[in-house]
């Protein structure tokens, strides 16, 4: 059962302009989001996250939304840069115990 | 110092070998973590150590065994291993004390079984 799912495996954009990546949820415990960045052979690099009691959070050039109605999460880049190609996973957790369940990740690629 | 280290980085082991899996940091973090990742799949959590002591294991079969010897090190012991367990094992860290807080992953130990 699969609780986090990002439905798109990939995703093109093209450089400069704005990449949103997509995370939905079914189980309703959860209460913290998080955003992780991996690149090949390398461990997931941990880029942003939110909390329920939000619905957004930004930093820099990267912007979490949140809909708790919809279960749905997203992801926006903007500008984004040729070195933001990789995969990003969402990931979340419920109830600030230490288990985190991943999605199944976007590969991004920006295009020159 | 924010980083997760892990040694080795490759590790081609056969199915009769023991070998052991290390990952250290120096954040202070309490709580540490082992996944298995493979390919085109998302990290799959292993084993969760709370202040040093084993919270979560995730129903992993007895082949795989952690050790937690201070806060600041992890282990993961493997023996008689099959070509099935070949993967990306990633260690990870957090704050722990459960607050709501970010792991921070290691760049992992690529394991291959022969």
């Amino acid at each position: 059962d699969q609780q986090v799912k990002q439905n798109s495996p990939s995703l093109s954009v093209q450089e400069g302009r704005i990449s949103i990546l997509n995370c939905d949820y079914t189980n309703s415990m959860f209460d913290y989001f998080l955003w992780y960045k991996k690149y090949p052979a390398e461990g997931p690099t941990f880029l942003i996250s939110i909390s329920s009691i939000k619905d957004k959070n930004e930093d820099g050039r990267f912007t979490v939304f949140l809909n708790k109605s919809a279960k749905h999460l997203s992801l926006h880049i903007v500008p984004s840069q040729p070195g933001d190609s990789a995969v990003y996973f969402c990931a979340a957790n419920s109830g600030g115990n230490e288990k985190l369940t991943f999605g199944t990740g976007t590969r991004l690629t920006i295009i020159p | 110092d924010t980083e997760v280290t892990q040694t080795p980085k490759h590790l081609v082991m056969g199915m009769t070998n023991k070998k052991s899996l290390k990952c250290e940091q120096h954040m202070g973090h309490r709580a540490m973590y082992w996944y298995k990742q493979k390919a085109k799949k998302p990290p799959e959590l292993m084993f969760v150590y709370s202040y040093e002591k084993l919270s979560i294991n995730e129903s992993v079969p007895s082949r795989f065994s952690p050790e937690c010897p201070n806060s600041s090190l992890l282990n993961l012991h493997l023996h008689a291993l099959q070509p099935e367990d070949s993967a990306l094992y990633l260690c990870a860290s957090s704050q722990g004390g459960f607050r709501y807080n970010e792991q921070f992953f290691g760049p992992g130990t690529r394991l291959t079984v022969l």
